[in-house]
């Protein structure tokens, strides 16, 4: 089946501007979660959604990002007046929380954005 | 939340057996290990996952000792295409995830 989908896969923007950013996790699958990478770092947790609530939003670096997720699928991604230290890539993850506890995130090939 | 620390990067040769140590002094009882692979430009990649013992696939197989304070993640034969780099977790099924810095592996011909 299909796996994780984000769109765009690059994004070119100017400093001030605001960004969306879109997630298609896999169907079915409960949880959902965005991460930023910065270029040679490790993944930055920024938020997770069970269903559509998002019961952690503690990774959101600022209140210039928001994210919502809507009939327990779509996901978007909200940055507003763009920094340039907000340039990274973007993954979204999904997974299926199953009985056990036990879990797996599938993640999406990422938006690289740059901020000029 | 459970932090986890691993080495920055490893080198090894095609062939080899190559183990990468994650240590989770605080890991919770209700905490997983789980491994990721990430190549350039993508996404990570679920390897494996464990809760206790030793846990083994296709790709790799999990040690875990008795107290749970850290994790060996062994790539049996590894190849150049192993080369990645590997991400330790430690948490619950669905919250908040801390991936860290992970491992830089280096696979030489």
């Amino acid at each position: 089946g299909a796996g994780v989908s984000q769109s765009p896969s690059n994004k070119v923007t100017e400093k001030g501007k605001d960004v969306e950013l879109r997630c298609d996790p896999i169907s079915g699958h409960t949880a959902l979660y965005w991460y930023r990478q910065r270029l040679g770092q490790g993944l930055e947790f920024l938020i997770y959604f069970q269903g559509n609530s998002a019961p952690d939003k503690s990774g959101l670096p600022s209140d210039r990002f928001s994210a919502e997720r809507t009939g327990e699928s779509v996901s978007t991604l909200t940055i507003q007046r763009t920094q340039q230290e907000d340039s990274a890539v973007y993954l979204c993850a999904s997974s299926l929380i199953r009985d056990t506890d036990s879990y797996e995130q599938y993640f999406g090939p990422g938006t690289r954005l740059t901020v000029t | 939340l459970a932090k986890t620390t691993q080495p920055i990067s490893m080198d090894s040769y095609e062939g080899q057996e190559v183990n990468i140590t994650c240590s989770h002094n605080n890991i919770a009882t209700n905490d997983y290990i789980t491994w990721y692979q990430q190549f350039p430009s993508q996404g990570p990649r679920f390897i494996i996952q464990g809760y206790k013992t030793k846990v083994t696939n296709e790709v790799a197989s999990l040690f875990i000792p008795a107290d749970r304070k850290s994790s060996t993640l062994s790539l049996p034969r590894v190849s150049l295409s192993d080369t990645a780099v590997y991400y330790c977790l430690v948490g619950p099924s669905a919250s908040k995830i801390i991936f860290g810095s992970g491992t830089r592996l280096s696979i030489r011909p």
